[in-house]
């Protein structure tokens, strides 16, 4: 059964600093999404990663994606308090199902 | 990007009644739809796979007989909570999946969320 952990689980950090979230899942697969959830409101599709060494880029957002080594990053450069927000990967477990697995999320907090 | 559109998006109910939530793919047929239910501060549970036209696939633990889904049509699906009870209240999102090119991708709706009195 596939399982996709996310860490940290919380994050609090300054405005104009740099941190990863890192997203690392149990079985092959070469489909990886990030979304971003703001409190009280349903999820936005960030990224779609596809193969092993995507890479994509959206403003202060960078995500990554490494097959091998069943690993994701989502890189934050230069936070800034918009950031903040709940951020989960899911991964495609790549059967018949077309379900996706959900990481439990990484709430993140930019402070001033 | 594809729009789904759930109705309402918020209830309030009686413990004992049943609810009905809709999901409705705008601007494309889906197929397929996703039920998942979210707790405060918790990630998504998939609660169920919903189908055109043929009976939903219910993940482990979830209750057939208490959460109906009826997926009618290519663009509507809906989740009837049946003698809801307060633990049943929930943030209730359903997702739509759609052909993206290669890959299949999902479109979440904006949610509804169901408190049980």
């Amino acid at each position: 059964e596939l399982k996709v952990e996310q860490n940290p689980l919380f994050l609090s950090m300054q405005e104009g600093k740099n941190y990863t979230i890192y997203c690392n899942y149990s079985t092959t697969s070469d489909r990886l999404y990030w979304y971003r959830q703001d409190p009280g409101k349903s999820l936005e599709s960030l990224f779609v990663l596809l193969s092993n060494g995507a890479v994509k880029q959206e403003g202060r957002l960078m995500a990554s994606l490494d097959t091998k080594a069943r690993l994701s990053t989502l890189h934050i450069t230069a936070a800034v308090h918009d950031l903040s927000a709940t951020y989960f990967c899911a991964v495609d477990p790549m059967d018949s199902s077309y379900k996706l697995i959900f990481g439990s999320g990484t709430r993140l907090l930019v402070r001033p | 990007g594809a729009v789904v559109s759930q109705h309402p998006s918020r209830v309030i109910c009686k413990s004992g009644t049943s609810v009905k939530i809709e999901c409705r793919s705008l601007d494309f047929q889906a197929t397929t739809m996703f039920w998942y239910r979210q707790f405060p501060k918790q990630s998504l549970m998939l609660m169920a796979t919903s189908n055109e036209g043929s009976k939903a696939t219910y993940e482990q633990g979830v209750e057939k007989d208490k959460f109906l889904i009826n997926h009618a049509s290519l663009t509507l699906s809906t989740l009837t909570v049946t003698s809801a009870h307060p633990e049943d209240s929930s943030f209730y999102i359903c997702s739509a999946r759609v052909l993206g090119g290669i890959y299949y991708e999902q479109y979440f709706g904006p949610g509804t969320r169901l408190t049980v009195t």
